[in-house]
């Protein structure tokens, strides 16, 4: 069975610094990973996605993910966050289904 | 315009009360979802349909059901509202074509069963 653990629930940072929103999966069989971010009041919206390929994997509004099939990772990052940034961002898998699993949701809150 | 639209965005409604929650897109696809979001447990799927003639239980199908009426339009009911199905709803889309889909989601609608 795939899951999917996002570590922290919630995470406050500085503007302009940096940030990294953990992710880790499992899964038995081949693994395709993205990366959603929720604004205040609207539905999810694709940041990234990982298929297959280089295991760095860059999305939009400066976030990149990074792959890492050992450690079963799939963080996110951005290396100078924005008061704009402000979401909740969730990881999730695509199951042999055709479904999707999702974790529980990180939310970012950037301070002034 | 927005793809995915849902009507109502709020509900506040009674126990014991039949509520119908709408989705409509025009992205053309044929693949049609609803979630339901509660805090600290993220997006749990609750039916999921392939086309019109294709309909399956997610997770938590208990207490509700749904209808594909056409391509562009999937709704949820409950037909029996209780407490603990207040949560945000969200219906989503996607192309269809294989597990890397993209799923494009609509605005949610918050409901409330007092």
């Amino acid at each position: 069975a795939q899951s999917v653990t996002q570590l922290d629930s919630q995470v406050p940072v500085f503007e302009e610094a940096p940030v990294e929103l953990r992710c880790n999966y499992s899964s038995s069989v081949s693994v395709y990973l993205f990366w959603y971010v929720q604004y205040p009041n609207q539905g999810l919206q694709l940041l990234l996605k990982y298929l297959s390929g280089s295991t760095l994997v860059k999305g939009i509004n400066g976030f990149e993910a990074e792959f890492n099939k050992s450690q079963t990772s799939f963080h996110l990052r951005k290396p100078s966050v924005h008061i704009s940034d402000t979401a909740e961002y969730f990881c999730a898998v695509s199951s042999g289904t055709y479904k999707y699993i999702f974790g529980t949701g990180t939310r970012l809150k950037v301070l002034a | 315009d927005a793809d995915v639209t849902q009507t109502p965005r709020n509900r506040i409604t009674k126990t014991g009360k039949r509520i119908m929650l709408e989705c409509s897109q025009t992205k053309g696809h044929d693949r049609m979802y609803w979630y339901r979001q509660d805090p600290g447990l993220g997006l749990q799927l609750i039916y999921y349909s392939f086309d019109v003639k294709d309909i399956n239980k997610g997770e938590i199908s208990d207490g509700y059901s749904v209808s594909r009426q056409a391509q562009a339009k999937f709704s949820l009911s409950l037909e029996s509202a209780i407490p603990n199905q207040t949560a945000l709803y969200f219906c989503a889309t996607s192309a269809g074509l294989d597990r890397t889909d993209t799923q494009y989601f609509g605005p949610g609608t918050r409901l409330t069963v007092l």
